[in-house]
């Protein structure tokens, strides 16, 4: 397994139009979380899977976003009509919780970088 | 609400000295874990060390070393003989009902 991995690693994109990008997790990883990080922050948490079930969403996030997990492998997360402000390194995260795994440590993906202009 | 504050944005070191990053916290909550995570330049984001509120003993990966003060609130990070390759920026995070970072510490290890 080669670990998490996200497409495209870099979006420019202009204001208005939608984006969307791929999270593919650790093989065999039930929770897959999105993030938003900008420059010189941590990550800030938008939302999460458990499956293809989404249990959780920041009341941060805007509803011109959007994700989904159909079949409890890899996920999407679609901005529609992007602005400035969106403009960020997203984030996604995979990890396995189960009745004797319990921590929740979570595998970062290398980020996709959107530029909105 | 959660929150993670390290009080320190920056930090260097000299190669092979040791450094503490600072990391407290804010729960309402009795079980949860806290991680730091790891960050370089233009890199993805790594697990350092992990370490479960229900464990007294402190955590250690090596090199690295939590100092996890549960009434305090307070889980800070050791690094033993700083090498070039630990500069990076360095993420305190908790994981309770919800997942929240701290905004992290810059740390440059110098030769």
């Amino acid at each position: 397994d080669t670990g998490v991995s996200q497409n495209p690693r870099h979006k420019i994109t202009k204001r208005g139009q939608n984006v969307t990008f791929r999270c593919d997790p650790i093989s065999e990883h039930n929770r897959l979380y999105w993030y938003r990080q900008t420059l010189g922050q941590g990550p800030e948490f938008l939302t999460y899977f458990q499956n293809e079930a989404q249990l959780e969403k920041s009341r941060l996030l805007s509803d011109r976003f959007s994700a989904e997990r159909p079949k409890g492998s890899f996920s999407t997360l679609e901005i529609q009509r992007t602005e400035q402000g969106d403009s960020a390194m997203y984030l996604c995260a995979s990890s396995f919780l189960g009745l004797r795994i319990t921590s929740d440590t979570q595998y970062f993906g290398p980020g996709t970088r959107l530029t909105v202009l | 609400a959660q929150t993670v504050t390290q009080s320190q944005p920056e930090m260097s070191v000299q190669e092979a000295e040791t450094v503490t990053l600072s990391c407290t916290y804010d729960t309402s909550e009795s079980n949860y874990y806290l991680f730091w995570y790891k960050q370089p330049p233009s890199r993805q984001m790594i697990l350092v060390i992990r370490q479960e509120a229900y464990k007294q003993q402190n955590a250690t990966e090596n090199r690295f070393s939590v100092n996890f003060q549960k009434a305090a609130k307070s889980f800070s990070l050791k690094i033993s003989d700083s090498q070039l390759g630990d500069t990076a920026m360095y993420f305190c995070a908790f994981r309770g009902n919800d997942m929240r970072f701290g905004a992290g510490t810059r740390l440059t290890v110098k030769p």
